[in-house]
């Protein structure tokens, strides 16, 4: 079986700070993938990243950033300096074969994240 | 490209009255899902195909619903009778099928049941 975790239902910040979402994910499978996607407003789910698990390398994308660590099973994601139009619902998913020999993702409940101007 | 198209994006309907939504995926494209999201469940897989053909469909709710996906250029999902409980907003993702790939998702259909 797999899960995931994202145990911050709604953050609230003020333009100018930094904010870190919590993933975290339970798998037997040695193989995988996770994923962040972002859901504004206007509904429609947004790729951000996908990272697999056997590159721990952290990513920085402009203001985002993807901390991955096996050790814990958490694939956390840091937004630097947040704007309003980081508003959104973000979602952490899991893909391994363990759900019947396909990848078919599980995604977390999200995080609604307010940035305040 | 124009991404996932979503028809209808909004349906409202009465209870025991057919549905259909319908999916276009990006040409290409390999696999396509069917989701539906509610506040209270989150974000919930109904069925998954690769290459046009059902891999797995047990996050099919019951036997009311029933998708299909008679070629790579088009899906359909159908509920037959919608009850209330079936308001959500339903959404079509599609992507490069096998390695975990990501998924590029439609705008979503908003379906009201009264």
């Amino acid at each position: 079986a797999q899960k995931v975790t994202q145990a911050q239902t709604e953050i609230s910040v003020v333009e100018k700070e930094d904010v870190t979402l919590d993933c975290v994910y339970e798998t037997r499978d040695t193989t995988y993938y996770l994923f962040w996607y972002k859901q504004p407003p206007s509904g429609e789910l947004v790729f951000l990243i996908r990272r697999n698990s056997f590159d721990e390398q952290n990513e920085i994308s402009g203001r985002y950033s993807w901390n991955f660590q096996k050790s814990t099973s958490s694939f956390n994601f840091t937004i630097t300096a947040s704007q309003v139009v980081d508003s959104a619902v973000y979602f952490c998913a899991l893909s391994d074969l363990l759900s019947g020999g396909s990848y078919i993702p599980t995604f977390g409940r999200g995080t609604s994240l307010i940035v305040h101007p | 490209d124009a991404g996932v198209i979503q028809s209808p994006r909004h349906e409202v309907t009465e209870m025991g009255q057919e549905v259909t939504l319908r999916c276009k995926p990006i040409s290409g494209h390999n696999s396509l899902f069917w989701y539906r999201q509610t506040m209270m469940r989150g974000l919930e897989l109904l069925i998954y195909f690769n290459n046009n053909v059902p891999i797995d469909d047990s996050g099919m709710p019951e036997d009311r619903f029933s998708a299909k996906m008679p070629n790579a250029s088009f899906s359909t999902l159908k509920i037959q009778p919608s009850e209330p409980r079936d308001s959500a907003v339903y959404f079509c993702a599609s992507g490069y099928g096998g390695e975990g790939n990501e998924q590029f998702f439609g705008p979503g259909t908003r379906l009201t049941v009264l």
